[in-house]
Order: structure tokens, then C-alpha cells, then sequence
């Protein structure tokens, strides 16, 4: 089975410092993607990345950038972390074929 | 109109009956679908993939696919009160790059013991 792993389940930071969430999956999926998901508000998407050194912007990238510099690893960093930045973490990997397989998730608050 | 439209809920039955979700998209030449369960507090898994018109069962989940009418729905027959979550539904549409999905909002199902 593909596994995607989520460094941090859990994350407290202070509002202002620079935040690093690191995604690695193990089946050589070309596509992942880091997604925000908040009560009312669904799947957000953030960034994605097709390709080693690729990245695209989603659907609400400001405050966020991301770095792929391997296959495996995918990187969401928050800039300077604000408040409104406290939410569910989800990233992903698909395969041309399948649906995404999702990490566990990390839960960042802000505070 | 959202690219993807779920009704929110919650959906509850009782155990045992036939729960059915619902989702419609928008973008008529999109080629594949998935539904998602997402148990409270944990992240979502693929339950079930459909890509041809026409029904495909996977033991007690259907799911439906109607590309002219664009819907996609989820049966789960005999429904058990573990299978109380949160149902997304996710499509990829063949104009988009990078194979991204498009998530609907989810429905709550509740099954009642």
C-alpha cells in the first residue's frame, strides 16, 4: 500500500515564526499536493507539485510556498505563521491511475 | 455554482438500511470519479474509484455514475453504525493539470444503532 507520512501530528507555534510541514510518500508518485481543511470550508488546496522542482499554485496559496527538491518529499512552509493560519494539514499523493492517498494529517495551531 | 456539490447533512439512518449520498459536478468532461470516507479527527481514505457510466459494487458500497446527467452517488446497503463519517466526493477534471481533484464539501451520515 502507498504510504504518505506527515512528520508532526500535532504543532503549536507562535504567530510570526517561519513553519515547515514535511510530507514523504514511498511510491514514486510523480503528483502531491498539500491541502488546508477547516469545519464549514471542505478541502482547500494550497500548492501541488507534478514534478521534482515543479510547483503550481492552488486555489489559496498566499501566506504558504512549498519546496520539492526530491521525489518523495513534498515541503509546506508558512512564512510567517498568523492565527488564521490554524488549521488541519492534509497532504497527498496520486498515482495517474488511483485517487489520492492521504497522510494522517498534522493539526497546527497558532497561537 | 461550486465545481462540486454535496448536501452537507446530516444523513441518518438506521442500521441496517440503505444509506445513499449524492453529488453532482459541473464540469461535463470530467473522466474520474472517487468517494471518500473521513472518520472525525482523521484524514480521508479512498473507499471507492468509478470512471465509466453505469454502477460498481465493492462489497456493501455501490457507487453510480451518470455522465449525462452529471451526478456520481454512493450506496452503502446494510448500514452499520461504524460506518458513521463523513463522505466526500471528489472528481478530476480532464482539463485540469497535474491530476488534481476537486473535493465537494462532504455529507455527514449518521447511522443509528
Amino acid at each position: 500500500d502507498v504510504k504518505v507520512t506527515q512528520s508532526s501530528r500535532y504543532l503549536v507555534k507562535r504567530t510570526g515564526e517561519k513553519v515547515f510541514l514535511e510530507c514523504v510518500q514511498d511510491m514514486d508518485h510523480e503528483n502531491m499536493f498539500w491541502y488546508r481543511q477547516d469545519p464549514g470550508l471542505g478541502l482547500r488546496l494550497i500548492y501541488f507539485s507534478y514534478d521534482v522542482k515543479m510547483k503550481e499554485k492552488g486555489d489559496i496559496p498566499e501566506g504558504y510556498s512549498v519546496s520539492r527538491e526530491k521525489k518523495e518529499r513534498f515541503s509546506l512552509i508558512l512564512e510567517s505563521a498568523s492565527t488564521n493560519q490554524t488549521s488541519m494539514y492534509l497532504c497527498a499523493s496520486r498515482s495517474q491511475t488511483y485517487g489520492y492517498t492521504f497522510g494522517s494529517g498534522t493539526r497546527l495551531t497558532v497561537v | 455554482q461550486k465545481e462540486v456539490e454535496q448536501n452537507s447533512g446530516p444523513l441518518s439512518v438506521p442500521e441496517g438500511a440503505i444509506a445513499s449520498l449524492n453529488c453532482t459536478y459541473s464540469d461535463r468532461v470530467s473522466q474520474s470519479f472517487f468517494w471518500y470516507r473521513q472518520y472525525s479527527g482523521k484524514s480521508p481514505e479512498l473507499i471507492m474509484s468509478i470512471y465509466s457510466n453505469g454502477d460498481k459494487e465493492d462489497g456493501r458500497f455501490t457507487a453510480q455514475l451518470n455522465k449525462a446527467s452529471q451526478y456520481v452517488s454512493l450506496l452503502i446497503r446494510d448500514s452499520q453504525p461504524s460506518d458513521s463519517a463523513t463522505y466526500l466526493c471528489a472528481v478530476k477534471p480532464r482539463r485540469e493539470y497535474g491530476n488534481k481533484l476537486v473535493f465537494g464539501a462532504g455529507t455527514i451520515l449518521r447511522v443509528k444503532s
